[in-house]
């Protein structure tokens, strides 16, 4: 099983702070995924990262996609409280599973007004 | 809102009984997930249909099982329910590519 590690678990921050999230595994990934959830709601995809060194932006959010592909992160400009959520990163599988997803624990996100 | 969507939102029911999940993917998108969502284990895969055939399998009990209809929908049923089957159950599809769509889920809680 290649798992995916995320931290930190937990974060909480006050408005206007900056943040990241990591996502590591020992095994290289095709490609990465980050989704956000939130309450009562299914994960929703932020962003699909596929070459080594890639970095995409998303508003306040950038993501990056560590060069050997093991790794990535999340990082988060100047928090807002709607940003308050479920944060995970998955890994697509191929072959015979395609599609399939696997999850890291996430990491519970909670920025204060 | 995804397009994806999952009844009921909520099942209550109590150890030893049956119940079915039903999921009715995005108009058009031929794939359909199951995942579960617990405390203690995240948000793993189940069970995978790929237009009414089973694709692939990951952690699913043997006291669960899954089917897709010709119109696409997807039922899991799940029996024998354990207290540690509370959890909430997502279905997810997908048109094929790298995006997979998430319903509301359905929470479960066994008493």
């Amino acid at each position: 099983t290649q798992l995916l590690e995320q931290s930190p678990q937990f974060l909480s921050i006050q408005e206007g702070e900056n943040l990241t999230v990591y996502c590591n595994s020992s095994s290289v990934f095709s490609s990465l995924q980050w989704y956000r959830q939130e309450p009562g709601e299914g994960p929703v995809l932020l962003v699909t990262v596929v070459t080594g060194g890639e970095v995409k932006k998303l508003k306040r959010l950038t993501f990056q996609f560590g060069d050997a592909r093991k790794d990535s992160s999340l990082h988060i400009t100047a928090a807002q409280p709607g940003d308050t959520g479920l944060y995970l990163c998955a890994r697509r599988a191929g072959g015979t599973s395609y599609g399939k997803l696997t999850f890291g624990q996430g990491t519970i996100l909670t920025v204060h007004p | 809102d995804s397009g994806v969507t999952q009844t009921p939102k909520h099942l209550i029911t109590a150890t030893g009984q049956r119940v079915t999940l039903r999921c009715s993917p995005r108009s058009g998108d031929l794939s359909v997930y199951w995942y579960q969502q617990s405390l203690d284990q995240g948000l793993q895969f189940l069970i995978q249909y790929y237009n009414g055939e089973e694709r692939a399998k990951g952690n699913i009990l043997e006291r669960f099982s899954a089917q897709q209809f010709p119109d696409l929908h997807s039922e899991l049923n799940l029996s024998s329910l354990e207290l540690g089957d509370s959890a909430l159950y997502f279905c997810a599809s997908t048109p094929g590519g790298n995006a997979q769509y998430f319903g509301p889920g359905t929470r479960l809680t066994v008493l």
